[in-house]
């Protein structure tokens, strides 16, 4: 398997919801990435997790909360979002960095709406 | 931290013609240069990219080159095809610890027109 999914593909939710995006990959990557992607815009960088653990955070506001439950998955848990958080939310792995991982593989990514 | 710049945000060509776009770097630190080509509603994918050991690669019709010193970097797509039409991003890499960042350019919006 050399691709990284992601579901949903699409989510719509409220402000008082609670959600999570799913991050799945059977590379045998050690890294993997959120990043939040605006209409027309490049990808930022919100989260990394290099060995399951949370390896940097990109000042990422508390409503957005990340977990790697194991080496091939990665969650992202949303609660009490903002409309101004609808966005692309791609995720990305990497072989890791100690063993000369560069090339990160993208998802198709969740296209979330807040509503 | 990095930041990168990217050049131009629209770029228009015949088909045939060559296409160029060129990002600067601010950070000596970053080792590491992809492309992304981006179609509307897809995944970035990675089309080319090169480690700051090495100054170009080409691979069939795009190349990149890099200069270390000025801190730029360049895509060069030849005989531009309709199907290239997309939104390209540079980006460079900058280990931190046992990870890496990946900071992205604004996007180079590409038109193949016949």
């Amino acid at each position: 398997d050399t691709e990284v999914t992601q579901t949903p593909k699409h989510l719509v939710m409220g402000m008082t919801n609670k959600k999570s995006l799913k991050c799945e990959q059977h590379m045998g990557h050690r890294a993997m990435y959120w990043y939040k992607q605006k209409a027309k815009k490049p990808p930022e960088l919100m989260f990394v997790y290099s060995y399951e653990k949370l390896s940097i955070n990109e000042s990422v506001p508390s409503r957005f909360s990340p977990e790697c439950p194991n080496s091939s998955l990665l969650n992202l848990h949303l609660h009490a979002l903002q409309p101004e958080d609808s966005a692309l939310y791609l995720c990305a792995s990497s072989q890791a960095l100690l063993i000369g991982g560069f090339e990160q593989f993208f998802g198709p990514g969740t296209r979330l709406t807040v509503l | 931290g990095e930041n990168v710049e990217q050049h131009p945000s629209t770029l228009s060509v015949q088909e045939g013609d060559s296409a160029v776009i060129k990002c600067t770097y601010s950070d000596s630190a970053s080792n590491y240069f992809p492309w992304y080509k981006q179609e509307l509603g897809k995944r970035p994918q990675l089309i080319i990219d090169i480690r700051s050991n090495v100054g170009e690669k080409k691979d069939q019709r795009i190349a990149v080159t890099l200069n270390k010193t000025a801190k730029h970097f360049s895509l060069h797509i030849t005989e531009t095809q309709p199907e290239d039409s997309a939104v390209y991003f540079c980006a460079a890499s900058l280990a931190t610890g046992t990870a890496s960042k990946l900071t992205f350019g604004t996007g180079t919006r590409l038109q193949v027109t016949l």
